[in-house]
């Protein structure tokens, strides 16, 4: 167990939809960054934040946002959902911001049909 | 922009046998992190080892150790004496500043 929470597990929802994955840091972990994993594309890194606020970014589409909320916990949400969303989405904390190493949390299989 | 290649898509070998991933990367960075995450088939990515660029001592933890050659661009990871719960998908993955860049992955099968 890494200590980083993700919420749901599993989320299938239709195209054109919207949805919200939650998660929460390891305890003293700043930074939050949000990876897609799926079978094309292989991993890859969304977004990252740093005690609330917005580091750097990735591949995201301009469909996808995110944000760190005072307690540090995150949400990624994805609107208009496409079949191609479809992923594996995993968070990961690390206590600064960059350089470090990262722990992943459980992921959200994200399924939209 | 940093590439990272996973060569090997990949590998089988018997219980207590030792097995090398090789992994290569592109940088023109003099500072930065390496690492190998393994995926088990519960999907959870799971930190197996770190090293860090500037260190010429290459990183061992239990029966993970790694062959850093800076110059050459090159992260191996040795597992001795594998076990049948290795068996996982293994990634390289890159890091500076705020993200890792993983290559495609290793599938690594553990046979009794």
């Amino acid at each position: 167990d890494s200590g980083v929470t993700q919420t749901p597990k599993h989320l299938i929802t239709a195209t054109g939809q919207r949805v919200t994955l939650r998660c929460s840091p390891r305890s003293g972990d700043l930074s939050v960054y949000w990876y897609q994993q799926s079978l094309d594309q292989g991993l890859q890194f969304l977004i990252q934040y740093y005690n609330g606020e917005e580091r750097a970014k990735g591949n995201i589409l301009e469909r996808f946002s995110a944000q760190q909320f005072p307690d540090l916990h995150s949400e990624l949400n994805l609107s208009s959902l496409e079949l191609g969303d479809s992923a594996l989405y995993f968070c990961a904390s690390s206590v600064v911001a960059g350089g470090n190493e990262q722990y992943f949390g459980p992921g959200t299989r994200l399924t939209v049909t | 922009a940093q590439t990272v290649t996973q060569s090997q898509p990949e590998m089988s070998v018997q219980e207590a046998e030792t097995v090398t991933l090789s992994c290569t990367y592109d940088t023109s960075e003099n500072n930065y992190y390496l690492f190998w995450y393994k995926q088990p088939p519960s999907r959870q990515m799971i930190l197996v080892i770190r090293q860090e660029a500037y260190k010429q001592q290459n990183a061992t933890e239990n029966r993970f150790s790694v062959n850093f050659q800076k110059a050459a661009k090159s992260f191996s990871l040795k597992i001795s004496d594998s076990q049948l719960g290795d068996t996982a998908m293994y990634f390289c993955a890159f890091g500076r500043a705020q993200k890792l860049v993983f290559g495609q992955g290793t599938r690594l099968t553990i046979n009794p």
